[in-house]
């Protein structure tokens, strides 16, 4: 299997909380991170959390990382139109980083 | 502070021709890499550089892809010949080794082979 998976689609409505979740295989890097990609753009850092981390809150974000299960979260809150875009999980350091396959996030109105 | 520059954003060409993407780093920025973007795919990294040195280029298709970084700045990545299965997006990423994680992204380049 990949290394690291995510799910592909996420259909929320506007104003509610959105859950991305990831798992991944290799527990040895330093930095677990969440990129955003919209259409026609590079990808963008949103967040990242230290691997002995359980949590990180960052204005409406809140990242999860359960380690024993290696399984990575971020939670969108009060989730906008302008939040519609490709989600990447991503494990790395201060090296190269290994992505998902990303996650689609589609709200509507 | 400007971001990671890449040109030209969009190519299409036909497959067996060559072709050539830059990317010009954040300034200061030493580590630059290039990741390759398939469709419905994470990117993928093809080749990182320390400065003009290469620190891994592993999962690079040597047969027909080459990368330099002469004067630890700006890179340029090459495709010679080109097949239909390297039709993607190819990013450029920089960040400040040793002081930071952190990998800039710059918008990248849409290539179609026909």
């Amino acid at each position: 299997g990949e290394d690291v998976e995510q799910s592909l689609f996420l259909s929320v409505r506007e104003g509610d909380s959105s859950v991305i979740n990831c798992t991944y295989t290799d527990s040895s890097s330093t930095y677990l991170y969440w990129y955003k990609q919209e259409p026609g753009a590079g990808l963008q850092l949103l967040t990242y959390i230290f691997s002995n981390m359980d949590m990180k809150q960052d204005q409406r974000l809140t990242v999860l990382l359960n380690k024993k299960d290696k399984h990575l979260s971020l939670r969108i809150a009060d989730t906008q139109t302008g939040d519609s875009a490709i989600y990447f999980c991503a494990r790395g350091g201060y090296s190269t980083l290994t992505f998902g396959k990303g996650t689609m996030l589609l709200v509507s109105p | 502070e400007a971001g990671v520059a890449q040109s030209p954003r969009y190519k299409i060409i036909e497959k067996r021709q060559s072709v050539a993407f830059w990317c010009n780093p954040i300034s200061g920025h030493a580590t630059l890499y290039w990741y390759q973007q398939i469709l419905g795919q994470g990117p993928k990294l093809l080749i990182q550089f320390q400065n003009n040195g290469v620190v891994d280029d592993s999962q690079l298709p040597k047969d027909r892809f080459s990368a330099e970084r002469l004067k630890g700045v700006d890179s340029t990545l090459k495709i010679q010949p080109a097949k239909l299965e390297d039709s993607a997006v190819y990013l450029c990423a920089s960040t400040v080794p040793g002081q930071g994680h952190e990998q800039f992204f710059g918008p990248g380049t849409r290539l179609t082979v026909l």
